[in-house]
């Protein structure tokens, strides 16, 4: 078990471009979550999947984020149009039944937009 | 709505003196309590947590934390600091029914002077 896996760990990206991150869930976990993280504040969820259905999406998702789980594996979450506030680190996390609602975070994927 | 505070956002201990830091939460029933850590530019890794039962939880790296239901308090403490814990540590608090999304503070950065 490698534990919940993101990529890429960095991005830089000009304000106006599209980014996508991945994100690798623990083996057998069907739940996954993202999280956005801004410096100085903790985590705060945006978005819910359990297998490949996205059940629950945070108000902080604006129309420009999307999120997919399309095999009920691996996520991505891909911001369209990127503005200066979507400066953060994105948190990508699982849990199954067996876990309880212990909640397991990867490393995180940082972006930086300038 | 769930709420959580975290009243002190920085506290600078003494290598090997006693740590306590508190955590305050907000929720219309029986929560799940979580306590993680994170590093600079890392993900957070899960030190404790609690769901039920004994109200005297232990965690890894000789952490622990009392749920304390008259209080609303979920306070974590260590009798013996090490650098090495140098760190922010979040307190998080989710449902006990379905899946859990949690609601993080803003956190409590550790410093450890020497």
């Amino acid at each position: 078990d490698t534990g919940v896996s993101q990529d890429p760990r960095h991005k830089i990206t000009k304000r106006g471009q599209n980014v996508t991150f991945r994100c690798d869930p623990i083996s057998e976990h069907n739940r996954l979550y993202w999280y956005r993280q801004t410096l100085g504040q903790g985590p705060e969820f945006l978005t819910y999947f359990q297998n490949e259905a996205q059940l629950e999406k945070s108000r902080l998702l604006s129309d420009r984020f999307s999120a997919e789980r399309p095999k009920g594996s691996f996520s991505t979450l891909e911001i369209q149009r990127t503005e200066q506030g979507d400066s953060a680190m994105y948190l990508c996390a699982s849990s199954d039944l067996l876990s309880g609602n212990t909640i397991y975070f990867g490393e995180g994927s940082w972006l930086t937009v300038v | 709505a769930q709420s959580v505070t975290q009243p002190d956002i920085h506290i600078t201990v003494s290598e090997g003196a006693s740590l306590e830091l508190r955590c305050n939460y907000s929720y219309g029933a029986t929560p799940y309590l979580f306590w993680y850590v994170q590093s600079p530019g890392q993900g957070l890794q899960l030190l404790l947590k609690y769901f039920s039962g004994d109200t005297l939880v232990q965690g890894i790296k000789g952490f622990e934390a009392e749920f304390k239901r008259s209080q609303s308090s979920f306070n974590l403490r260590k009798p013996s600091v090490h650098w090495s814990d140098a760190a922010e540590y979040f307190c998080a608090v989710g449902a006990q029914s379905g899946y859990s999304t949690l609601t993080f503070g803003k956190g409590t950065m550790l410093l450890v002077s020497p």
